[in-house]
């Protein structure tokens, strides 16, 4: 089974600041038909999870450009460019590659 | 807009069974994979099954085989998980989301496995 293991698991910032969380699968992630199914879900407080980024690096629609992904292989990066109150929560990432899908700890994001 | 609403969740007993429903609306509900995921109180997420489009090929957790059984019925846009011989640590926050991947997620429905 694929383990996704991310850091920090807890990552205080300032409003306006950057931020960045890592997650790193225990074997490649990259597919057989060229993909690389690397997730990234947002879960604000008292919310169901909901998708930020797919395949590494695309954006859902209506996410804010300020976030970002990249990576390749076994390591994988989802940066804020500058935070704002509305980024607190968990952030999770979930590889889609490999059976059984696996999602990271999750990382909580605060407001320093 | 896509929209997806989950039901059937309530409190049941350990060895009891439950079924929770998931209704998806604007979106190509035959056309795609769909997934379940849970989440126990204050815990990450797990996924715990998936289905193809048309309900042929079915993938679980080892956690869940043998006990839950998912299906869908495309007529309906609506995906299904039947949940058998619960048991205490299955209580959580189940999530219906459209694709493979979660791309659209419900509010979830709570099971609660108690005596």
């Amino acid at each position: 089974d694929v383990v996704m293991t991310q850091s920090p698991l807890s990552l205080p910032v300032s409003l306006g600041q950057p931020a960045s969380i890592s997650c790193r699968s225990s074997q490649s992630v990259a597919a057989s038909d060229g993909n690389t199914y690397l997730n990234w879900f947002q879960q604000r407080p008292g919310q169901s999870p909901r998708r930020l980024i797919y395949k590494v690096s695309n954006r859902d629609s209506g996410v804010p450009d300020r976030f970002s992904g990249s990576g390749s292989g076994t390591d994988f990066t989802l940066k804020i460019s500058r935070v704002e109150a509305e980024d607190v929560g968990v952030y999770y990432c979930m590889q889609g590659t490999h059976w059984p899908l696996s999602f990271g700890q999750g990382a909580r994001l605060e407001i320093k | 807009e896509v929209q997806v609403v989950e039901s059937g969740g309530g409190l049941v007993p350990p060895g009891g069974s439950l079924r929770l429903s998931c209704e998806v609306s604007g979106f190509t509900f035959s056309a795609d994979w769909m997934t379940w995921v849970r989440q126990a109180p204050g815990k990450g997420l797990e996924w715990v099954a998936n289905t193809n489009p048309d309900g042929s090929e079915k993938y679980y957790a080892d956690s869940v085989k043998g006990r839950f059984t998912i299906s869908r019925d495309n007529a309906k846009n609506s995906l299904y998980l039947q949940l058998n011989s619960l048991r205490v640590e299955d209580a959580a926050v189940y999530y219906c989301g459209t694709g493979g991947q979660m791309d659209v997620w419900g509010q979830g429905t709570t099971v609660t496995v108690s005596s």
